[in-house]
């Protein structure tokens, strides 16, 4: 099946400092990317939409200028998250849709981040 | 938006018995996503379905449109199926491919 990577899988970094995480799809190409945030015993919840060469849509509440998604080809997103802070903590997934062109849409995940604000 | 049911929360079973975890959502679908997570967090996409019954392996998922309800069933369980188990399905009102998740079902198979 479809595989979608992250990179890194686990970041830790002092409070202030910036975060850039990379979701890629490997083998197809992926119009649209979406990055979630999942806390400890937490459902997955949508942060943005991305469309490569487009603006990310971002979720209500979801701060536009802290997590900067920059979707630039087919094959990769990136999510900032810009001076982090011990609330940004979480699991960050991501996962690319697949158009089927019918009414059927998937999506395939990526294996996540882990990031820890000291 | 959808609202998403899942149950039950947690779900402990010896090996080798027939597990069922059920998934209701409030708004009608155009296709339904159940999803593995391992304890490390990676997810794993099982099954898409729109109507009927899909098998692969062990598992079998089933969906119920008019009732507006899904059941995931793993036959002959194994530790290694030991995760949490997530229903998603589309928002309502807009674009087909926003997801709402469910809060899954801790699933623990004890040798």
């Amino acid at each position: 099946g479809a595989v979608v990577s992250q990179h890194p899988s686990w970041v830790i970094c002092k409070s202030g400092t910036s975060v850039k995480i990379e979701c890629r799809s490997l083998d197809f190409q992926a119009t649209t990317m979406f990055w979630y945030r999942q806390f400890p015993k937490q459902s997955l919840m949508l942060m943005a939409t991305s469309n490569e060469g487009s603006k990310a849509t971002y979720e209500q509440g979801v701060e536009k200028d802290k997590f900067l998604i920059n979707h630039a080809s087919l094959t990769l997103s990136t999510l900032t998250v810009t001076s982090a802070h011990p609330e940004d903590s979480s699991f960050y997934i991501c996962s690319a849709r697949v158009a089927s062109g019918g009414v059927l849409e998937t999506q395939y995940f990526g294996p996540g981040t882990r990031l820890l604000v000291l | 938006k959808n609202e998403v049911e899942q149950s039950p929360q947690n779900l402990t079973a010896q090996e080798g018995e027939f597990i069922t975890i059920n998934c209701s959502y409030s708004v009608g679908i155009s296709a339904l996503h159940w999803l593995q997570q391992h304890p490390g967090g990676g997810i794993v996409s099982l099954f898409m379905l729109s109507s009927g019954k899909k098998k692969h392996g062990r598992l079998i998922a089933t969906i119920n449109i008019q009732e507006k309800h899904s059941s995931l069933h793993i036959t002959a369980s194994h530790p290694r199926d030991s995760a949490v188990y997530i229903c998603a399905v589309p928002n309502s009102g807009g674009s087909n491919y926003k997801l709402t998740f469910g809060k899954g079902t801790l699933l623990t198979v004890n040798p």
